[in-house]
C-alpha cells in the first residue's frame, strides 16, 4: 500500500524560475489538499482538489500559484517566477471522502523549495 | 493568532515522565485531530476527537476536548526518546472542507 508520494522532495529553484510540485495520493483516494510550512511553524491550508476540480483555493495566493488535479496522473501545485519567499515545505495530504467531516488525512513527506 | 494557539511552543521532559499540549481554537468544530511530525518528515496522524466526545483513549495517548472553552489537550503518559517529534491540533470546522492547524509543539523527551 503505496501512501502519499510526493516529488520532488528537494527543489532548488532561483528567483524567477517555476517550481512544479507532483502529489499522486493514495489509492482510492480522490481528494487532495496541498499545505505549506514554514520553518518552526504550523501548516497553512492551500488549496483543496478533487479530480478535475477545485474545490477550495482560499489559501491560495492571488498570483503566481495555481493547482490541478487532472483527471489521469498526480496533482501539480505549481508556482511562477518564484521569490525567496517561497521557500517552505509543501505537503500534499489525501482522504477518501470529502471534506474532513469524519476523517483524517494521509500526508506525503513533502517537498522542500529553496529558492536562491 | 487568528485561528487558535498550542501551548506549550516548546517542552522538555524526562524519559518515563508524562507531557502534556493544549490547544485552543475559535471557531465551530466537527473534529479535532492531533498529528505528530519527526524533523523533516510528513504528518502522521495520531487520533481524532469529535465534538460530541470528551476523552479519547489510544495507547499512551489521551485526548479531551471541551467544546465549551474551545480547546484539546494531548497527554503522552511514560513518554519515550523516540517520543521526541512536533505535535500538531487540527481541527475541521463545521461546515468546513478542510484542517486548519495551530502552531505545533515541540516535544523533546531525553533518556
Amino acid at each position: 500500500n503505496a501512501g502519499v508520494m510526493q516529488n520532488p522532495r528537494h527543489l532548488v529553484r532561483r528567483r524567477g524560475q517555476e517550481a512544479r510540485l507532483r502529489c499522486s495520493p493514495m489509492k482510492g483516494h480522490s481528494h487532495v489538499y496541498w499545505y505549506r510550512q514554514l520553518p518552526e511553524e504550523g501548516l497553512k491550508f492551500m488549496v483543496y482538489l478533487q479530480k478535475e476540480n477545485i474545490i477550495d483555493e482560499s489559501g491560495m495566493p492571488k498570483e503566481r500559484f495555481s493547482a490541478e488535479f487532472p483527471k489521469e496522473g498526480p496533482s501539480i501545485l505549481r508556482i511562477q517566477q518564484v521569490v525567496r519567499g517561497d521557500s517552505a515545505a509543501y505537503f500534499c495530504a489525501s482522504s477518501p471522502q470529502e471534506g474532513i467531516d469524519t476523517g483524517e488525512l494521509f500526508f506525503g513527506e513533502g517537498s522542500r523549495l529553496t529558492v536562491l | 493568532s487568528q485561528q487558535g494557539e498550542e501551548d506549550p511552543q516548546a517542552l522538555s521532559i524526562q524519559e518515563g515522565e508524562n507531557a502534556t499540549m493544549n490547544c485552543s481554537y475559535k471557531t465551530s468544530i466537527n473534529n479535532l485531530q492531533w498529528y505528530r511530525q519527526n524533523s523533516g518528515r510528513g504528518l502522521v496522524h495520531l487520533i481524532l476527537i469529535r465534538s460530541n466526545e470528551r476523552e479519547k483513549h489510544s495507547g499512551r495517548l489521551r485526548v479531551t476536548l471541551d467544546t465549551s472553552k474551545k480547546s484539546s489537550s494531548l497527554l503522552i503518559t511514560a513518554s519515550r526518546a523516540a517520543d521526541t517529534a512536533s505535535y500538531f491540533c487540527a481541527w475541521g470546522r463545521l461546515y468546513g472542507n478542510k484542517l486548519v492547524f495551530g502552531a505545533g509543539t515541540i516535544l523533546r523527551v531525553k533518556s
